[in-house]
């Protein structure tokens, strides 16, 4: 069974920088993996951040990017606001199925 | 602009079936796919599975390809999915969300789903 791996909680200041990672049991993510983020907030649905490693939705805040790191995909937040404060989960494509990272808790402190 | 309302909650026992809805409305329906993600309390995302509309292609984690039917109806742009077999183990928020060659977007507002005797 496909595990996908996420830093179970981080924390930054406001203003900081900070980058959450997605690794897979598999292996090296890759492009081909098409990995999504998405951020949740208590009791909200998810909102989708980036697809396809590094694409923005047309909401998506400038202060969010998202790359391949490492052999993993990453999502960093530049500039962070207090608003950033959430649950951030990745999703990979493995063909079938897709699987969801446990989710990173980011604490804005 | 791009809706995605899913049915009300439901409170069902062990044994049961639930068929969740997910109406939606402002853009091309036949053009997209839907995943079904659920969120057990406490918990993170779960993908249950995902239905192509033009073609009804689907695809399932193993642990729900028996348990798990999703359709669509393209004349009232809804997609459905139906869950077998509750246990309690399957109380949880269930979401859909559409998506274009693996690119999700957006995201219904939930359903709960309550397996309780």
């Amino acid at each position: 069974q496909t595990v996908v791996t996420q830093e179970p909680s981080l924390t930054v200041s406001p203003g900081g920088t900070v980058t959450l990672t997605c690794g897979s049991s598999t292996g090296a993510v890759t492009s081909g993996h098409y990995p999504n983020w998405f951020q949740q907030k208590p009791g909200q649905a998810p909102r989708s951040l980036i697809y396809r490693t590094s694409n923005k939705h047309s909401w998506t805040p400038v202060r969010f990017s998202g790359s391949l790191l490492g052999g993993k995909a990453a999502l960093t937040l530049s500039g962070v606001q207090p608003e950033d404060e959430a649950d951030y989960y990745c999703l990979l494509f493995y063909g079938a199925p897709w699987v969801f990272g446990g989710g990173t808790k980011l604490t804005v402190l | 602009q791009v809706q995605l309302v899913q049915s009300g909650g439901e409170v069902k026992e062990p044994g049961a079936s639930v068929k969740v809805s997910c109406k939606t409305s402002g853009f091309t329906f036949i053009n997209y796919g839907f995943s079904w993600v659920r969120q057990a309390p406490g918990q993170g995302l779960e993908w249950i599975g995902w239905i192509r509309v033009d073609n009804g292609d689907t695809q399932f984690p193993q642990r729900f390809r028996n348990r798990v039917t999703l359709t669509t109806d393209t004349s009232t742009t809804t997609a459905y999915m139906e869950l077998r077999g509750l246990t309690s183990e399957d109380t949880a928020v269930y979401f859909c969300a559409r998506d274009i060659t693996w690119d999700v977007d957006f995201w219904g507002q939930g359903t709960l789903v309550t397996v309780s005797s």
